[in-house]
């Protein structure tokens, strides 16, 4: 079975400062890893994927994720947040299924951007 | 143009009533899902059709039952509902290859009085 871990439930940054969200997962196959982001009273959107290749992947509003198969981690990053970075970010691992796929998701973690 | 839209978006009942959830995608998708957000933000995937078809069913209370009338199309119907089923309700598209990216509507807010 497939699960998946975030570490903080809440983080809050200062706008401008790097900000970390600590995401690790559990799998006995391979990983295809994803990071959503809800902003307020809204549906998901996909921030950026992990699938094979580069172990860096990046993705929309400046986000960037690294895939560490020897601490089963794939964490998200931003070098400097902006007051509209604030919103819930989802670490989702999938198992594909055939015509579909099946999303586990993270307990979420709230990022807050103070001023 | 709205991708992933779903009505009502708020939704208030009493236990013991039925309400149905439509949702509706324009992206050609072949793949249509329902989740479930509880009050935590837990999100947890209830329902997949792939071209009207179920493929995936979690342990869901058969009181929850799921149609797809096209492929646009997947509607959430729920029986007899209870206090527990208080939840922000997503569905979701997605192209039929395994590792696409998924496009969520908005959401439905369910209340259960």
């Amino acid at each position: 079975a497939q699960s998946v871990t975030q570490l903080d439930s809440q983080v809050p940054v200062f706008e401008e400062a790097p900000v970390e969200l600590r995401c690790n997962y559990s799998s006995s196959v391979s990983v295809y890893l994803f990071w959503y982001v809800q902003y307020p009273n809204q549906g998901l959107q996909l921030l950026l994927k992990y699938l094979s290749g580069s172990t860096l992947v990046k993705g929309i509003n400046g986000f960037e994720a690294e895939f560490n198969k020897s601490q089963t981690s794939f964490h998200l990053r931003k070098p400097s947040v902006h007051i509209s970075d604030t919103a819930e970010y989802f670490c989702a691992v999938t198992r594909g299924v055939q015509g579909a796929q099946k999303l586990v998701f993270g307990q979420g973690t709230r990022l807050t951007i103070n001023p | 143009d709205t991708a992933v839209s779903q009505t009502p978006k708020y939704l208030v009942t009493q236990m013991g009533n039925d309400k149905s959830i439509k949702c509706e995608q324009n992206l050609g998708h072949d793949t249509m899902y329902w989740y479930k957000q509880d009050s935590k933000k837990f999100l947890k995937i209830m329902f997949s059709y792939n071209n009207k078809e179920l493929i995936i069913n979690e342990t869901v209370p058969n009181r929850f039952s799921p149609k797809s009338p096209d492929k646009a199309h997947l509607n959430l119907h729920i029986n007899s509902l209870e206090l527990g089923d208080s939840a922000v309700y997503f569905c979701a598209s997605s192209p039929g290859h395994r590792y696409n990216e998924q496009f969520f509507g908005p959401g439905t807010r369910l209340t259960v009085l």
